[in-house]
């Protein structure tokens, strides 16, 4: 079991160029999600996926595009990259449940510097 | 969006010491989590809270989930060099597909020898 997994781990790009953030996960989850992680900011939900073919806006969606064709991939595409997506990304998995929390899994994350 | 707020923001202290933090939110949450984040990695789950007034302890590690259920407490007792790291509190409302986390803004934690 390889958990969740993100490529790549750093990535530099410049000003509107675009890229995709991969993320895949082998625990069969229905959720995934992505964060970005900035300074004193904590974790802010950038887009989430509740299944195949479902996806939604999270917290700070703007700039970044996503869908989800199989279960097991979530790639975040940004269109054309601003210094303000200078961030650490994380991708995350876990599966739904009608009660209670069910562990959500994080990825080793991405480090994406906009110049 | 609402975000929680999290004290203290960082942390020196002296390897055997014990730690106290808090998140305090406007709104209340089913569930309270605490997650610690080792550098250069994602966060790891370390206790999950599901009731008002809940104890809960994982080795050195113990959180309570609030009366009002707007807040939280980790201590970890006897600190060693390995609790480095930032930890970082989550609510959850909701369940299923309408269930949401929302994170804390974290606090660093720096154990000296």
């Amino acid at each position: 079991n390889a958990g969740v997994t993100q490529t790549p781990k750093f990535q530099v790009l410049k000003t509107g160029q675009s890229m995709t953030l991969q993320c895949a996960q082998d625990m069969n989850h229905e959720y995934m999600s992505w964060y970005r992680q900035d300074p004193g900011m904590g974790l802010r939900l950038i887009h989430y996926s509740v299944g195949a073919g479902i996806t939604d806006q999270g917290e700070v969606p703007n700039g970044y595009n996503v869908s989800r064709s199989t279960t097991e991939d979530f790639p975040l595409r940004l269109l054309s990259a601003a210094p303000s997506q200078t961030s650490v990304y994380f991708c995350a998995s876990r599966r739904l449940a009608r009660s209670s929390y069910n562990e959500q899994f994080f990825g080793p994350g991405t480090r994406l510097t906009v110049l | 969006g609402q975000q929680l707020n999290q004290s203290p923001q960082s942390m020196f202290i002296q390897e055997g010491e014990d730690v106290s933090m808090n998140c305090t939110s406007s709104s209340i949450f089913n569930t309270w989590l605490w997650y610690k984040q080792d550098p250069g990695e994602g966060p790891v789950l370390l206790i999950a809270l599901y009731k008002a007034g809940e104890l809960t302890s994982n080795g050195r590690l113990t959180a309570q989930f609030g009366i009002t259920r707007k807040d939280s407490f980790l201590n970890i007792s006897a600190s060693i060099p390995s609790d480095v790291g930032i930890y970082f509190c989550a609510g959850q409302l909701g369940t299923g597909t309408a269930s949401k986390l929302t994170f804390g803004t974290g606090t660093r934690l720096q154990v000296t020898l």
